[in-house]
């Protein structure tokens, strides 16, 4: 079974629809992260959350919120989703030390329309 | 903000070529992680380095970080068609204290090769 699982895996949605993207990790990490992947631009950090109450914004956090349910589950929202949110979202964790590594889950291909 | 730069963007290769991705950081960095995403895929963790001016081997691929930690390379040598993919390097600020838990990816370069 994959470590850290993504759901759904692909979503077609309309122009003001809320939707939420969920996390889950079996791989017992402190640290989550949301990212997007544009083609071109990379990954771009959205949130990351060091724990259940620690939720930090990332780079481009705007028009997107989180909520850490528990150690192992993240969930991404868009509260009105926008077309120019049409990305691929990754769901990452880690645990800290010498080599932090971060193990990214299957992403989330969304569409907006 | 902190860039990191990474050339070429694209590369396309017959297989048993050699290939080379460059990877510049506006700022210093503590430390370099390399990734590797297949096509349709996610990232996956290849290596990282932290000491100035360090080589690592794996197998074909070759990493290095420059001396002033600004700078990674990824080479490999030989390329073969498992090679296909989008390598990325990533790196937190140099005064994170080690953590990794804020890291800037660069755009990634995109390695094809032809059979």
């Amino acid at each position: 079974d994959a470590d850290v699982t993504q759901t759904p895996r692909n979503r077609i949605t309309k122009t003001g629809k809320r939707i939420m993207l969920e996390c889950s990790q079996t791989k017992g990490h402190d640290r989550m992260y949301w990212y997007r992947q544009d083609p071109g631009l990379g990954l771009r950090l959205i949130y990351y959350s060091f724990d259940v109450k620690d939720i930090n914004k990332g780079e481009i956090s705007d028009g997107y919120s989180v909520s850490r349910q528990a150690q192992a589950k993240f969930s991404l929202s868009l509260e009105s989703a926008i077309p120019n949110q049409t990305a691929l979202y990754f769901c990452a964790t880690s645990r800290p030390g010498l080599q932090e590594t971060q193990y990214f889950g299957p992403g989330t291909r969304l569409l907006v329309l | 903000g902190q860039q990191v730069m990474q050339i070429p963007q694209y590369q396309h290769v017959q297989e048993g070529e050699d290939f080379t991705t460059y990877c510049n950081s506006s700022t210093t960095l503590s430390n370099i992680q390399w990734y590797k995403q297949r096509p349709g895929g996610h990232p996956v963790f290849l290596i990282q380095l932290v000491k100035s001016g360090e080589v690592k081997k794996q197998k074909r691929l070759t990493f290095q970080f420059g001396e002033a930690k600004k700078n990674s390379s990824l080479h490999i040598t030989a390329t073969q068609t498992t090679d296909v993919g989008t390598y990325f390097c990533a790196g937190p600020p140099g005064n994170s204290g080690g953590s990794n838990y804020k890291l800037t990816f660069g755009k990634g370069t995109l390695l094809t090769v032809n059979p």
